[in-house]
């Protein structure tokens, strides 16, 4: 079974800045991971599928990268509907599994 | 526009059993693999359970295999999972969740979640 490492738990951040999510696979993946963004009393929502192509409706400013078992999701500036949790998700081998998440809260 | 909509969930017993369904609208049902996903409460989300488009094909969690069955109806486009001789770490919210293409083990769109908690 394939786990996921996220880091860090918890990013604060001011808005209009930067964040950087982290998420390390204990075996390659190749490409198959996903990102989704979760807020409270909500069901996970699709960010990012083939760890760097945005789902549709997504907004340019999250982005996806890395490949193997290092990837990174960025918001490039954070806006206020952007405070959440993130979850990575690889689809590489059975089970399909999550990271323990994110959660990115206002500086 | 895709909409999928849970019910059943509930209080039960330790030892008891459960049906949630899952009905869907906005989209061919019977095209897609569907899902089962589950969240105990603070914890990341857990994949249970999935079935094929035209109910020839499940697999199961190892933590649930034996205990709990998806199926589906496609004339009623309506997902099931079946959930017999419930634990309390069965506790979460399940969500059903539809796979873009064929075989995929990622989720495109969830529904709202349906909490079951297992408790005496």
């Amino acid at each position: 079974e394939i786990v996921l490492t996220q880091s860090p738990v918890t990013l604060s951040v001011s808005p209009g800045e930067r964040a950087t999510l982290s998420c390390r696979a204990s075996q390659s993946l190749s490409n198959n991971l996903a990102w989704y963004q979760q807020k409270p009393g909500q069901a996970p929502r699709l960010l990012i599928f083939g760890a760097s192509t945005r789902a549709t409706g997504i907004p340019a400013r999250f982005s996806g990268s890395g490949s193997g078992t290092e990837f990174t999701l960025t918001i490039s500036s954070l806006q206020s509907e952007d405070f959440a949790v993130y979850y990575c998700q690889h689809y590489n081998s059975w089970p399909p599994f999550f990271g323990g998440g994110t959660k990115v809260e206002i500086k | 526009e895709v909409q999928l909509v849970e019910s059943g969930g509930g209080l039960v017993q330790p030892g008891g059993s459960l049906r949630l369904s899952c009905t869907a609208s906005g989209f061919i049902f019977s095209s897609h693999w569907m899902h089962w996903v589950r969240q105990a409460p603070g914890k990341g989300p857990l994949w249970v359970s999935r079935i094929n488009s035209d109910a020839t094909g499940t697999d199961y969690a190892d933590s649930v295999r034996g205990r709990f069955t998806i199926t589906r109806d496609n004339a009623k486009n309506t997902l099931y999972l079946q959930m017999n001789s419930l634990r309390a770490e069965d506790t979460a919210v399940y969500y059903c969740a539809r796979a873009p293409s064929y075989g995929d083990y990622w989720f495109d769109f969830w529904g709202q979640g349906a909490l079951v908690t297992v408790s005496s």
